[in-house]
């Protein structure tokens, strides 16, 4: 299965800035999500991104909020801009393991973010 | 929107089997039936997925009704460390087919 790294692991950051989180796959995947997990609640898919190409947004996501970037097989980074205290939550990485049955799908440990 | 329904919460008792639900009326025929979960400050953890057969690893099994709309996930000797969020989702399970989740049951292994 993929081995799936993020950074940073969490961070505290003041309202107005952006923080650029890292994603690091240990293999080659063609496709990498990020999910958005706010306190006490279930994972929220923000968008798909293939390399090589845009990423795809989930409605109520945009690219200005949420800028994506995805240079290679094994490497993408989620942007979360003019933070404010709503955007504190977990961001978490997924990679789709097309070497897996089906297509399955593995998860990084997650970005704890709190914005003050 | 999730496809799929669950309990809030359960709870069991170490060392019993514990014995999870899952609704989901409207599966296609293509679609699978897939299980994670989640331990606190963790990412999601891929379980077991079926068909139409029901399925067994070294984790858990899964039965799955004939009907297919509705799934039963068994922890069969459930200890402190299954306490968790259980996700029970729907997908084709192609290349295109993201993983949309639901609110999940939130399992509590008791001592």
């Amino acid at each position: 299965s993929a081995v799936i790294s993020q950074k940073p692991s969490r961070d505290i950051c003041q309202r107005g800035t952006s923080l650029t989180i890292q994603c690091q796959v240990d293999s080659q995947v063609t496709m990498m999500f990020w999910y958005r997990q706010q306190p006490g609640q279930s994972l929220t898919l923000i968008a798909t991104a293939n390399q090589g190409s845009e990423a795809t947004y989930e409605s109520g996501f945009v690219i200005d909020k949420f800028p994506i970037s995805r240079p290679n097989l094994t490497f993408s980074t989620l942007t979360v801009s003019n933070m404010s205290p709503e955007d504190s939550s977990i961001y978490l990485c997924s990679v789709e393991d097309g070497r897996e049955a089906l297509y399955e799908q593995f998860f990084g440990p997650g970005t704890r973010l709190t914005v003050l | 929107d999730a496809k799929t329904t669950q309990p809030p919460s359960m709870d069991c008792a170490e060392g019993r089997a514990a014995n999870l639900p899952c609704n989901h009326s409207t599966i296609s025929g293509n679609e699978y039936v897939y299980w994670y979960r989640q331990i606190h400050s963790q990412g999601p953890q891929y379980i077991i997925h079926g068909l139409k057969n029901n399925e067994t690893n070294e984790m858990a099994s899964l039965i799955i009704t004939e009907d297919r709309k509705s799934s039963t996930l068994i922890l069969p000797h459930a200890t402190l460390r299954d306490t968790a969020v259980y996700y029970c989702i729907v997908r084709v399970g192609n290349r295109d087919d993201k993983i949309i989740f639901g609110k999940g049951t939130r399992l509590h292994i008791l001592p």
